[in-house]
């Protein structure tokens, strides 16, 4: 399809494991968001890539997460030594240019970590 | 403090009637604000941009008070698909990250 594609779709794994999650953009589109949601909550930003790099990670809660985006286009969300906290929708999105304000979404990546 | 705050609800609106809410930011350098819809466990979806002197799409109003620093969603002739939660989201100036407040869960009764 045409639209912001996440895998996997749901995830679950153990404390302390490493996951990472993917995310492909809507093809020509240069701005790239993270974000995670918690059940009763909104959208948390973690960090916004502009082409392939990473323009804004203030919203990274700590060095267990990283991201990428190499070739500007698909982007992998990396979380080590994950603890039972980070279990949340992974949100990805994606913008023509960044700025608009109009985020496309995917249907996200589901985390559960027992 | 939030950034952008909202009332969580739950609204219960029977169908037809006319519901608002409002949201409030704490930064008075936001520049730019948006409401998202998102549906039961889908997505969040652009409902449609805020500006400075109001505007209208259809059944919706947004309506932006920079003083007071608080941006409204009115809908009228509410329907059942109408049922969702209304997201305010709020930029800075410089800043591409949107900002989202916890959301407003809207149900429409028949």
């Amino acid at each position: 399809g045409a639209g912001v594609s996440q895998t996997p779709s749901n995830k679950v794994t153990e404390k302390g494991k490493y996951v990472e999650l993917r995310c492909d953009p809507i093809s020509g589109h240069t701005a790239l968001y993270w974000y995670r949601q918690s059940l009763g909550q909104g959208p948390e930003f973690l960090i916004y890539f502009q082409g392939t790099g990473a323009a804004d990670d203030s919203g990274l809660p700590n060095d267990r997460f990283f991201a990428v985006r190499p070739e500007g286009s698909v982007s992998t969300l990396k979380i080590q030594r994950t603890e039972r906290g980070d279990s949340a929708v992974y949100l990805c999105a994606s913008s023509l240019t960044g700025g608009t304000g109009e985020l496309f979404f995917g249907e996200g990546s589901r985390l559960t970590v027992l | 403090r939030k950034e952008v705050e909202q009332d969580p609800g739950p609204f219960n609106v029977p169908e037809g009637a006319t519901v608002a809410f409002n949201c409030t930011y704490s930064n008075s350098a936001s520049q730019s604000f948006f409401w998202y819809r998102q549906d039961c466990r889908k997505e969040p979806k652009l409902l449609m941009s805020v500006y400075s002197s109001g505007n209208e799409d259809g059944r919706f109003t947004a309506q932006l008070n920079r003083a007071s620093q608080y941006i409204s969603l009115l809908i009228r002739d509410s329907k059942l698909s109408d049922s969702a939660t209304y997201l305010c989201v709020v930029t800075n100036f410089g800043n591409e990250k949107l900002t989202f407040g916890t959301g407003t869960r809207l149900t429409i009764i028949p």
